[in-house]
């Protein structure tokens, strides 16, 4: 079955480090872009950036860059996001998703289920 | 940034009856390499994940009903069902992927009346 299934919910504290991930069955891992998407409780939906098959390229919204990073492993199939120092502002549920072809500019049409980051000291 | 709105924040359409959701982007979101515009609709029930309705303004998912469309060119787009069921209750979101950060409007929110 295609599909892209994230890590488990998260509870950390501010100024810990994180590392979710988002392993993908069923397709060729390598042909496609996958980009991450912020909800925070109760809003709407905010792209946080992507990264290109193999990749060697990352490309990051000017409202996290730098805090950030996304990365891959395409042996395991699996994308990354990570933070080296949380927020409590950081709550939220991130999910992973396809970008539907080999180009970053394109619509999502396979999503994660989603992981839920709760900061909180 | 582009900017997307969304109108309206909610609509309360009663069964079987139209729903219509408007999308407007501050750029034109036609992409010269293929001459369609750069707009996607996604469907989002509680507890779930976005789920892709339409692309490229116009190209309905394999799996979505056909009450589903959408509409528009350039800045101003609409996302039409024809015939609402209890089941599309959900908050619906248009999202541009001409240019990052692709962006996406702030939802509608579609309740049955």
């Amino acid at each position: 079955e295609v599909q892209l299934v994230q890590s488990g919910a998260e509870v950390k504290k501010p100024g810990e480090s994180l590392k979710i991930s988002c392993k993908a069955f069923g397709y060729k891992f390598t042909n496609y872009y996958i980009g991450w998407v912020r909800q925070m409780p109760g809003r709407g939906l905010e792209w946080l950036g992507a990264i290109s098959p193999g990749g060697s390229h990352t490309r990051y919204s000017p409202s996290v860059r730098g805090q950030v990073t996304i990365s891959l492993d395409d042996s395991i199939t699996t994308a990354y996001l990570q933070w080296t120092s949380l927020r409590a502002s950081d709550t939220a549920t991130f999910y992973c998703a396809r970008h539907a072809s080999g180009n970053v500019s394109d619509a999502f049409d396979l999503w994660g289920q989603g992981t839920l980051v709760t900061v909180s000291s | 940034d582009i900017v997307m709105t969304q109108s309206p924040d909610s609509l309360a359409v009663s069964l079987g009856e139209r729903a219509t959701i408007n999308c407007k982007s501050s750029q034109n979101l036609s992409y010269y390499a293929n001459d369609k515009d750069s707009l996607a609709w996604y469907q989002q029930k509680p507890g779930q994940p976005p789920r892709l309705l339409i692309s490229w303004a116009s190209a309905r998912q394999s799996g979505v009903p056909d009450r589903f469309s959408g509409s528009g060119s350039g800045a101003d787009f609409s996302l039409t069902i024809s015939s609402l069921q209890a089941e599309d209750v959900a908050i619906y979101y248009c999202q541009q992927f001409y240019g990052a950060p692709f962006t996406f409007g702030h939802g509608t929110r579609l309740e049955i009346k």
